[in-house]
C-alpha cells in the first residue's frame, strides 16, 4: 500500500542550485498535483497534471517546472533555487474527471534554500 | 476565483467537550467540500467530503461536518474531543470554475487538552 511516495524527504540547497522532486503514485490516478505549504497560508497549488504528457499552472507556478512523462510519476523542478522557495512540498493524486473524489497526499519534502 | 476561509488559526478545547472548526467557502455553482487532517511531519489525510444530499456528513474518527448553503459554510464538528485529535485541519473546495483544482484554506490548529 505505497500510495503516493515523494523523494527526497529533506533537502538543503544553496541559492541558485537546481533540483528535482519526484512523486510516484501506484493507484493509477489520472490527476496529480504539487502543492507548497507555508505557515499560515495553507496549501497553494504550484502545478498540476490531468494526465500523462499534460501539465498546467496552478496558483504559484513561477520558479518551478513540471513534467509528467509517465502516468505514475510527476516531477517538480527548481532550476535556480531561491530562499523564497523554502517550504514543505506535497504531492497529491486523485481520480480524474470527477470532482467529488478526494486527493491522496504524499509525506512531504522539506526544502530549505540557504 | 474559488476560495476557502478558516477564520481561526487555533481552536482550544478540553478533552470530552464538543469541538467545532469553522470553514466558509466561495465558489460558483455547486461546491464539492472536503476536510483533511495533518499530523506532525505527515501528509494530509482525508477525513470527509460533501458532494450532495444530506447536509450532515459523517467521516473518519467520529468527525462530522455540516454543509450550510445559505451561509456558505462547512464546519467540522465532533461531539467529544480526544487528545489524539490535536492536529492541523484543512478545509478544501472544488468548483466548476476551478476545474479539478482543489483550493485549501489556511488551516486551523486544534489543541485538545486533557
Amino acid at each position: 500500500n505505497a500510495g503516493v511516495t515523494q523523494t527526497p524527504k529533506f533537502r538543503v540547497l544553496k541559492t541558485g542550485q537546481s533540483m528535482t522532486l519526484l512523486c510516484a503514485q501506484d493507484m493509477n490516478h489520472e490527476y496529480m498535483y504539487w502543492y507548497r505549504q507555508d505557515p499560515g497560508m495553507g496549501l497553494r497549488l504550484i502545478h498540476y497534471s490531468v494526465g500523462e504528457g499534460t501539465t498546467a499552472k496552478g496558483e504559484v507556478p513561477d520558479g518551478y517546472n513540471v513534467s509528467r512523462l509517465k502516468k505514475q510519476n510527476f516531477l517538480l523542478g527548481l532550476e535556480s533555487a531561491a530562499p523564497s522557495q523554502t517550504s514543505v512540498y506535497f504531492c497529491a493524486s486523485s481520480y480524474g474527471g470527477v470532482m467529488n473524489t478526494e486527493a491522496f497526499f504524499g509525506q512531504g519534502t522539506r526544502l530549505t534554500v540557504v | 476565483a474559488q476560495s476557502v476561509a478558516q477564520p481561526e488559526d487555533q481552536v482550544n478545547v478540553a478533552e470530552g467537550n464538543p469541538l467545532t472548526v469553522k470553514c466558509t467557502y466561495s465558489v460558483s455553482g455547486n461546491p464539492y467540500l472536503f476536510w483533511y487532517v495533518q499530523y506532525p511531519n505527515r501528509g494530509l489525510q482525508f477525513l470527509l467530503k460533501y458532494i450532495t444530499g444530506d447536509n450532515l456528513v459523517k467521516g473518519s474518527y467520529g468527525f462530522e461536518a455540516e454543509f450550510n448553503k445559505s451561509q456558505t459554510s462547512f464546519h467540522l464538528k465532533k461531539p467529544s474531543a480526544l487528545v489524539s485529535d490535536s492536529a492541523l485541519y484543512f478545509c478544501a473546495v472544488r468548483g466548476r470554475e476551478g476545474g479539478n483544482m482543489l483550493t485549501f484554506g489556511g488551516g486551523t490548529r486544534l489543541m485538545v487538552k486533557p
